[in-house]
């Protein structure tokens, strides 16, 4: 199975400050067949499901604004959020679907400082 | 819009049996790929299994923690996927979501129920 580690487990943030978030994969999961990195970021607060942000590593989900961003390729992966706003509090996950089984990052719980 | 409902969540006891029901609307069901993910309070997420479509193969795959206990399957005539769960234990509680986690192809359109909480307690 494919670990995901995410860093850190919580971090907080000024409001309008950058907030980063790392994923390492402990294999690759991109595939040279395809050139695509196959691992998703989601944003969850309480009581809500997880809402897709990212997926390709890099590519925005329809209707999330610009300010949430991610990058990286074969194992070592981030998403960032350029200028923290009030409702960005949240938890992160990162996910890879290179593979089944699918696997998750433990969260890392974003707020403000 | 796609619409997925889960419900069956109950509190039951260790060793006890539970079917949770997903229910899928504003999708073509019949070719969807549809998983189980789960989230014990105050964790992360797990994933639990998936059910491909039966044109894809119909192949059911679980996860390490619910295999052998845990059964997968779906009514594609009445668009839903179910999850039967035996032996459960104290570690099982949680909220059990179903999902179309995308696919390698997919440009996103990912959905999410609001998931059902199953209660294992003594």
């Amino acid at each position: 199975d494919i670990v995901m580690t995410q860093s850190p487990d919580s971090l907080a943030v000024s409001l309008g400050e950058r907030a980063t978030i790392n994923c390492k994969s402990s294999q690759s999961v991109f595939h040279s067949r395809t050139n695509k990195n196959y691992l998703t970021w989601y944003q969850q607060k309480p009581g809500q499901p997880p809402k897709l942000l990212i997926y390709w590593a890099s590519t925005r989900e329809s209707g999330v604004p610009d300010r949430f961003s991610g990058s990286g390729s074969g194992t070592d992966f981030t998403l960032t959020i350029s200028g923290l706003q009030a409702e960005d509090v949240a938890v992160y996950f990162c996910q890879q679907y290179l593979s089944d089984p699918r696997t998750f990052g433990q969260g890392t719980k974003v707020g403000i400082k | 819009e796609v619409q997925l409902v889960e419900s069956g969540g109950d509190l039951v006891k260790p060793g006890e049996s539970l079917r949770l029901s997903c229910a899928a609307s504003g999708l073509n069901f019949v070719y969807a790929w549809v998983h189980w993910v789960r989230q014990a309070p105050g964790k992360g997420l797990e994933w639990i299994g998936r059910s491909k479509s039966k044109s894809d193969g119909g192949a059911i795959d679980y996860g390490a923690p619910v295999k052998g206990r845990f059964t997968i399957s779906r009514d594609d005539s009445r668009n839903t996927l179910y999850l039967q769960m035996n032996s459960l234990k104290t570690e099982d509680t949680g909220v059990y979501f179903c999902t179309t986690l995308l696919r390698w192809e997919h440009p996103g359109g990912e959905s999410w129920g609001q998931g059902t909480l199953v209660t294992v307690s003594p």
